[in-house]
């Protein structure tokens, strides 16, 4: 399969814990976006890597949040101290240089904070 | 900031009838507007775009319609079939300056009735 991966597909904490999310975006692929989706809603942008470099965060970001894309490849999503309200679906997408490229998306993964 | 709102949330047609999801957005300088689809419990897949340069894009049951003027932009799906139920998003590019990151609207769940 050379599309995008995550892993891993299901997460289950307690509160309080931290967790770390892995996306392995399409090889080509120089553009890595992190989405928050929750029930009922739109993908919310995270933030944004152009090669290695985290180029845009979104607000929604706070400080517990934090991503790496060393050497350009895949991308790591932690969240330290988790809270009830982390509890979502973290989508991880890549596209080629451009903007009208289609964004492919990774099938996510799920966070339920206890 | 950038918005892209969506209506309806939800849509129940009969099969074979018409369907039609709005989107409006906020940020002048988006110029490319991609529809995606997403079926319960997988990720959201591209199912048709519109760059600004053009006012309608078709492709066989499914056609979009923008109008730069408004800011506001449409999805067609004509001649419904029980497989196109699922939940549809609209979103517009944003981040102009460097992200070319999509933001986008709340979803319209559509159920096709046979």
């Amino acid at each position: 399969d050379t599309g995008v991966s995550q892993d891993p597909r299901h997460k289950i904490t307690k509160r309080g814990q931290n967790v770390t999310f892995r996306c392995d975006p399409i090889s080509e692929h120089n553009r890595l976006y992190w989405y928050r989706q929750t029930l009922g809603q739109g993908p919310e942008f995270l933030t944004y890597f152009q090669n290695e470099a985290q180029l845009e965060k979104s607000r929604l970001l706070s400080d517990r949040f934090s991503a790496e894309r060393p050497k350009g490849s895949f991308s790591t999503l932690e969240i330290q101290r988790t809270e009830q309200g982390d509890s979502a679906m973290y989508l991880c997408a890549s596209r080629s240089q451009g903007y009208t490229g289609e964004l492919f998306f990774g099938e996510g993964s799920r966070l339920t904070v206890l | 900031g950038e918005n892209v709102e969506q209506h309806p949330s939800t849509l129940s047609v009969q099969e074979g009838d018409s369907a039609v999801i709005k989107c409006t957005y906020s940020d002048s300088a988006s110029n490319y507007f991609p529809w995606y689809k997403q079926e319960l419990g997988k990720r959201p897949q591209l199912i048709i775009d519109i760059r600004s340069n053009v006012g309608e894009k078709k492709d066989q049951r499914i056609a979009v319609t923008l109008n730069k003027t408004a800011k506001h932009f449409s999805l067609h799906i004509t001649e419904t079939q029980p497989e196109d139920s699922a939940v549809y998003f609209c979103a517009a590019v944003g981040g102009m300056d460097s992200s070319y990151k999509l933001i986008f609207g709340s979803g319209t769940r559509l159920l096709v009735r046979p």
